[in-house]
């Protein structure tokens, strides 16, 4: 089936710093999706992506539909403490209407101590 | 604007009892899709739905069942739960394949 990488596992940031995030997959994508939940809330759309090489912004965050329809990426600039919480990439394949999406493992932001 | 509304918020059932979740998409959206998703976990796909015919299928245990009604509301039954399926369990709405809209959630504890 469908496996989803998405690296870093978790990371720390500093106040003003930018992070970055990825996702790849073992398979062909047609759509990516960014989510980020916050504890037992649902995951909140951040950004959609639909073609190969799209690069969207959405306030301070921005992500990329990767060219070989296998990855994605979401930057985030100039973090600021409410960005803390999980980041999710979900991915869509090839099919009619009603496609599942299948989520990356997560990449959890918390703040430097 | 309308969100995806789920009932109830909080489910707490005993070993072998049955409980059903509720799923009320977003209006004019098609899609529904299930997800559950345990502590630490991403979420797992469960079933989805496409006028309200199943469109696909994931790793739903055979004791759970699922469908969408006319109305595009869903509902996801859950029979002789085990300690295992306490999760968080969430629905979310698309028109078609855009952007998918998820619910709060319900969280369901078996004791």
């Amino acid at each position: 089936g469908q496996q989803l990488n998405q690296s870093p596992q978790s990371m720390f940031i500093q106040e003003g710093e930018d992070v970055s995030m990825n996702c790849t997959s073992s398979s062909i994508f047609n759509t990516w999706l960014w989510y980020k939940q916050d504890p037992g809330e649902g995951p909140v759309l951040l950004i959609a992506l639909y073609k190969a090489g799209e690069l969207t912004s959405n306030g301070r965050l921005t992500a990329q539909f990767g060219i070989t329809r296998k990855d994605s990426f979401l930057n985030i600039s100039a973090s600021i403490p409410s960005d803390v919480g999980i980041y999710f990439c979900a991915g869509r394949g090839y099919k009619a209407a009603g496609n599942k999406l299948t989520f990356g493992g997560g990449t959890r932001v918390l703040v430097k101590p | 604007a309308a969100g995806v509304i789920q009932s109830p918020r909080h489910l707490i059932k005993e070993k072998r009892e049955t409980a059903t979740l509720k799923c009320y998409p977003i209006p004019r959206h098609d899609t529904v899709y299930w997800y559950q998703q345990g502590p630490g976990q991403d979420p797992q796909f469960l079933i989805s739905f496409y006028e309200k015919m199943q469109s696909d299928k994931g790793s739903i245990p055979d004791r759970f069942s699922a469908q969408q009604f006319s109305d595009y509301h869903s509902e996801l039954n859950m029979s002789s739960l085990e300690l295992g399926d306490s999760a968080l369990y969430f629905c979310a709405s698309s028109f078609s394949n855009t952007e998918a809209f998820f619910g709060q959630g319900t969280r369901l504890t078996v004791v």
